[in-house]
């Protein structure tokens, strides 16, 4: 089985903090997302990487950063915490090219992180 | 740009009950996909639809996948409170490399 694993659950950060959230996948998959989700806002993409030391923003990338040193890892930075920016954080990952089979091109979530910024 | 439509977007029904969900798009999907999320959890992939007119079954849930893969619906049958949750459909974003679109989701709730 495909597993994403995020590395919190919940977080509580403070306003004007740099926040880190990790995220691990342990199927040698290509691409990398980070989505947040709102209440009433659906999924909304920040940032995905097709490949290591690749990166592209999404909808909303402001206020985020994103690195992938290694293939299996995807981490997203804020890089100075505000209070719109509590919610919960979804990381996917997928396969892609020469590898990737049409009824294979599909996302797999981690458990998500909720942060939330006081 | 690709959209993915969800009717309804609240649904609360008894449980014994039956119901299906609806994913719509004017565009065409080479693959849609379905999941469930519960609360404080990330989405967890119930199906994926190929072909279209496919139907998939999982125990008490039926997927289907129009002919002309614009469209999916999800059938629960004698709906029961673990079925609870958000329902999301999901297909690749065929216009933009490897992303995903995804749809606003039906939320479910399912009273013992």
């Amino acid at each position: 089985d495909v597993k994403v694993t995020q590395s919190s659950r919940y977080l509580v950060k403070r306003t004007g903090e740099k926040v880190f959230l990790e995220c691990v996948q342990d199927m040698d998959h290509e691409n990398m997302f980070w989505y947040r989700q709102d209440p009433g806002l659906g999924l909304r993409l920040i940032y995905f990487s097709y490949d290591v030391k690749m990166k592209e923003k999404g909808d909303i990338p402001e206020g985020y950063s994103v690195s992938r040193e290694k293939k299996e890892r995807f981490s997203l930075i804020l890089e100075s915490a505000s209070t719109n920016q509590t919610s919960m954080y979804l990381c996917a990952s997928s396969l892609t090219g020469g590898r990737l089979e049409l009824a294979k091109n599909i996302q797999y979530f981690g458990a998500g992180t909720r942060l939330s910024v006081l | 740009t690709q959209l993915l439509e969800q009717s309804p977007q609240f649904l609360s029904i008894q449980e014994g009950e039956n119901l299906t969900v609806y994913c719509n798009s004017s565009s065409v999907f080479s693959s849609l996909q379905w999941y469930r999320q519960e609360p404080g959890e990330g989405p967890v992939l119930l199906v994926t639809v190929v072909t279209g007119g496919e139907v998939k079954k999982l125990k008490r849930l039926t997927f289907q996948f129009g002919d002309a893969r614009k469209d999916s619906s999800l059938h629960i049958t004698a709906a029961q409170p673990g079925d609870t949750g958000l329902y999301l459909c999901a297909g690749p974003d065929d216009n933009y490399g490897q992303n995903f679109v995804f749809g606003p989701g039906t939320r479910l709730s399912v009273l013992p």
